[in-house]
């Protein structure tokens, strides 16, 4: 089994809807990060959370919220979605030390029409 | 939070080495060098890291220059499965993963 899994893959919506993505971990880390992905781009951070009690904003958290729900679990909602959010979303999930490694999921592909 | 410059992309022959290299001029004292790599249609996933020396694992070597400002990421014998995109980041003490654009690596049968 995957140590990160996102869901959905793959969504199509409207603007304007509310839409959340989901992300778990089984590698027992307290940090875990929300990135979005542009073609031909590398990735940007949105959220980050050191633990269930500490999220921070990213470079890119405008339109955008997260829930840390658990250890285990960290959700990114687009309020109300806009064209320009389509992108490949990321999740990934570390240790305590900056040093550790990074270990993202598969990606939610998100279209907004 | 520094930045590193890498080719758009580079080409390689199979079962030949390939150097993928880096600069990142402006890295300080605390930072260290990462390399990930993202597969098509995957996420990015770890390949090395460093911090002064140079390193050495089961999927590559990590070459730092003396003064820090570039390193190469060298494949010993690139295969296709080993094309990818291929991010260099400097990480200081923070979560902060600052990913630039890339080198895309072709690997030619």
């Amino acid at each position: 089994d995957a140590d990160v899994t996102q869901t959905p893959r793959n969504r199509i919506t409207k603007t304007g809807k509310r839409i959340m993505l989901e992300c778990s971990q089984t590698k027992g880390h307290d940090r875990m990060y929300w990135y979005r992905q542009d073609p031909g781009l590398g990735l940007r951070l949105i959220y980050y959370s050191f633990d269930v009690k500490d999220i921070n904003k990213g470079e890119i958290s405008d339109g955008y919220s997260v829930s840390r729900q658990a250890q285990a679990k960290f959700s990114l909602s687009l309020e109300s979605a806009i064209p320009n959010q389509t992108a490949l979303y990321f999740c990934a999930t570390s240790g305590g030390r900056h040093t550790d490694t990074q270990y993202f999921g598969p990606g939610t592909r998100l279209t907004v029409l | 939070d520094a930045k590193t410059t890498q080719p758009n992309s580079m080409e390689s022959n199979e079962e030949e080495p390939v150097h993928l290299p880096c600069n990142h001029s402006t890295i300080s004292g605390t930072d260290y060098i990462h390399w990930y790599r993202q597969l098509p249609s995957q996420g990015p996933e770890y390949v090395i890291h460093g911090l002064t020396s140079n390193v050495n694992n089961r999927m590559a070597s990590l070459a730092i220059a003396e003064d820090r400002k570039s390193s190469t990421l060298i494949l010993h014998r690139a295969t296709l499965r080993d094309a990818a995109v291929y991010y260099c980041i400097l990480s200081s003490g923070t979560y902060k993963y600052i990913f630039g654009t890339g080198t895309r690596l072709k690997v030619l049968a």
